[in-house]
Formats: C-alpha cells, sequence, structure tokens
C-alpha cells in the first residue's frame, strides 16, 4: 500500500513569488494535514482539511491556503513567499477523525527553498 | 503557555542506558498521546499510542501516561545508536493538532 506522497521534493522560489504543494493520502484516508518545520524547529501547524472542508487552521497569515479535492488529494498554496517560508513543508493523512487528530502518517514533505 | 511542553534536550545517553523523555500539556481535556519518533532529515513516524493511566510497553520502549499530573512520559530501555532521534509528544484530540516542540536524543556508543 502507497503511503503518503508529496510533490515536489525540492522547490526553490524567489520572493514574492507563488508556491505550489501537493500531496496524496493513503488511501482510505479522509483527512490532510499540512505541517512548516523550519530549520531546526518544531512542527507548525498550518492546515486541516477533511472531506473536501477546511476543518482548523494554524496561527499562519492568509497567504497560506490550501484545498481538498474530491479524490482526498491536497493542495498548499504559499502566497507572496517571504524568506522565513523557507522550511520543510509536511503533509500528513489520517482516518476521519472522530475527535481531533487521529494517527498520523507523515509524507517525506517538500523542501521550499526562498532566495 | 504553550499546549504541550517537552523536556528540552539535547538528551545525551550512553548505549545501554534508559532514556526518559517528559512531556506536559495543559489542556485538562486531552485524555490520550501519541509518541513520533523523527530521525535526522526524515518525517515523523508513530511509535506509540497511550489512551490509560499507567505504562504501555512496546519492546524496549515505555510510555507513562498519568491524567490527574497532566503528564506523559516515553522511556526507552537498553538504547541503541538507531534510537537516536527527534520523540515528539501529541495530544489526541487536539483541534490545534499540535505538537510539542521534540527531545533530541543522542545515544552514545
Amino acid at each position: 500500500e502507497a503511503g503518503v506522497t508529496q510533490s515536489p521534493t525540492h522547490l526553490i522560489k524567489t520572493r514574492g513569488q507563488q508556491a505550489t504543494l501537493r500531496c496524496s493520502p493513503i488511501s482510505g484516508h479522509t483527512s490532510v494535514y499540512w505541517y512548516q518545520q523550519a530549520l531546526g524547529l518544531g512542527l507548525q501547524f498550518l492546515l486541516w482539511y477533511d472531506e473536501g472542508e477546511e476543518r482548523n487552521r494554524g496561527n499562519f497569515p492568509p497567504r497560506f491556503s490550501g484545498r481538498q479535492f474530491p479524490n482526498y488529494s491536497s493542495e498548499l498554496n504559499v502566497n507572496a513567499l517571504e524568506l522565513e517560508d523557507s522550511a520543510l513543508y509536511l503533509c500528513a493523512s489520517s482516518l476521519a477523525p472522530r475527535g481531533g487528530n487521529e494517527k498520523l502518517f507523515f509524507g517525506s514533505g517538500t523542501q521550499l527553498s526562498v532566495l | 503557555q504553550k499546549e504541550v511542553e517537552q523536556n528540552s534536550g539535547p538528551l545525551s545517553v550512553p548505549e545501554g542506558a534508559i532514556a526518559s523523555l517528559n512531556c506536559t500539556y495543559s489542556d485538562r481535556g486531552s485524555q490520550s498521546f501519541f509518541w513520533y519518533r523523527q530521525y535526522s532529515g526524515k518525517s515523523p513516524e508513530l511509535i506509540m499510542f497511550i489512551y490509560s493511566n499507567g505504562d504501555k510497553e512496546d519492546g524496549r520502549f515505555t510510555a507513562q501516561l498519568n491524567k490527574a499530573s497532566q503528564y506523559v512520559s516515553l522511556l526507552i530501555r537498553d538504547s541503541q545508536p538507531s534510537d537516536s532521534a527527534t520523540y515528539l509528544c501529541a495530544p489526541r484530540g487536539d483541534y490545534k493538532l499540535s505538537f510539542g516542540a521534540g527531545t533530541t536524543v543522542t545515544v552514545r556508543a
């Protein structure tokens, strides 16, 4: 069974540009989560989607947005890139949450570098 | 106050020793916890899930949960160099979907 897949593996952009990151969850998982992990820092929660709806959002500016498609795959968009957006972006998926987060299965991440 | 706090590492232990990792949480509604392990340059992977007060053992790993004290810990017995990683604590049922900052463990051969 395929795990969570993310693309691209690496992405290099310049300040002010837009970045689009993609994630495919494990088959059968309806929830997708996005996290940012800057170098040497912990996981910062960005967004949670379930059944096509945004369920929760972390403390990030509106230029971080996303969506979930009918096949449960997801896209994270970062507009007006800033240097401090350089980080590893991790996507995770889980079964439908009953009361918050369930066991998360993470993808390998997209390393975004903003020059 | 952060919702989940972990002991700040890094934690260095000799091979064969016990590594003890702690996690405290501020939300009294948190009833169960996950422990994830993240190797350097890799993504986190789930290693333990505990939902009852007391101990849960899985191989060399023991998770301990004390709901009254809002404290969960992870013990790694007979530590091996392959245990060198960052360990993350996360409460289940947390709509903020927060993780602790993690404790980095280094096992010295």
